[in-house]
């Protein structure tokens, strides 16, 4: 496989499950990060990964919670979400966290519904 | 704050030239990226610039002033594979990238 992969597609939990997204790149880049899709909003930020130590982190909810077992592979678990919660959650990597044109890899996204 | 501003939407013809602006306030500057998004796929990247001026890269171009905070992506020989939204994004003092919203391109037979 090749890019970013992200598993799965699509998901829909209760407001009491806990249910975890996964996300693997194979392009030996050194960090990862999850965004927030909204319809008609910016992309938000929500954890960067650098050689699997977890530099930002902007104010997010702790009922999302990240795992960056490697640099190939980071997690987002999740529990107790709320309805607002419901979005496309991505995973990208880049070669590194602080060079100016490395552009982002995008995975297909995690569509996330949350009753 | 730092601010993206793009347009929500805007719809072409086919074979016609699109120009989608982006402007920007940021804290600092350290480039400026379009990606490509269709509808239920991942955003691609389609250009960098980080000097005033145009890039050109086949069917697509993008240019920045750096003194006026503005960016345009120009797509010229749209074909109906066009349609999807533009991200704008900048990259920050902290090499942090700001987004807009997106502009939905609509083209038309």
């Amino acid at each position: 496989e090749t890019g970013v992969t992200q598993t799965p597609r699509h998901l829909v939990m209760g407001m009491t499950n806990k249910k975890s997204l996964k996300c693997e790149q194979h392009l030996g880049h050194n960090a990862m990060y999850w965004y927030k899709q909204s319809a008609k909003k910016p992309l938000e930020l929500m954890f960067v990964y650098s050689l699997e130590e977890r530099v930002e982190n902007n104010s997010v909810p702790s009922r999302f919670s990240p795992e960056c077992p490697n640099s190939s592979h980071l997690f987002l678990h999740l529990h107790t979400l709320q309805p607002e919660d419901s979005a496309l959650y991505l995973c990208a990597s880049s070669q590194d966290a602080t060079s100016g044109a490395g552009e982002l890899f995008f995975g297909e996204g995690s569509r996330l519904t949350v009753l | 704050g730092q601010n993206i501003d793009q347009p929500t939407e805007m719809t072409a013809t086919e074979g016609a030239i699109v120009q989608i602006n982006c402007t920007y306030q940021t804290s600092g500057f350290n480039g400026l990226f379009w990606y490509q998004q269709h509808a239920g796929e991942a955003p691609t990247f389609l250009s960098y610039n980080v000097l005033d001026g145009l890039e050109e890269k086949g069917r697509f171009s993008s240019f920045l002033s750096r003194s006026k905070g503005y960016s345009y992506l120009l797509l010229k020989e749209l074909q109906m594979k066009d349609s999807a939204s533009y991200l704008c994004a900048v990259k920050d003092s902290n090499y942090q990238l700001i987004w807009g919203a997106g502009t939905k391109l609509i083209i038309k037979p």
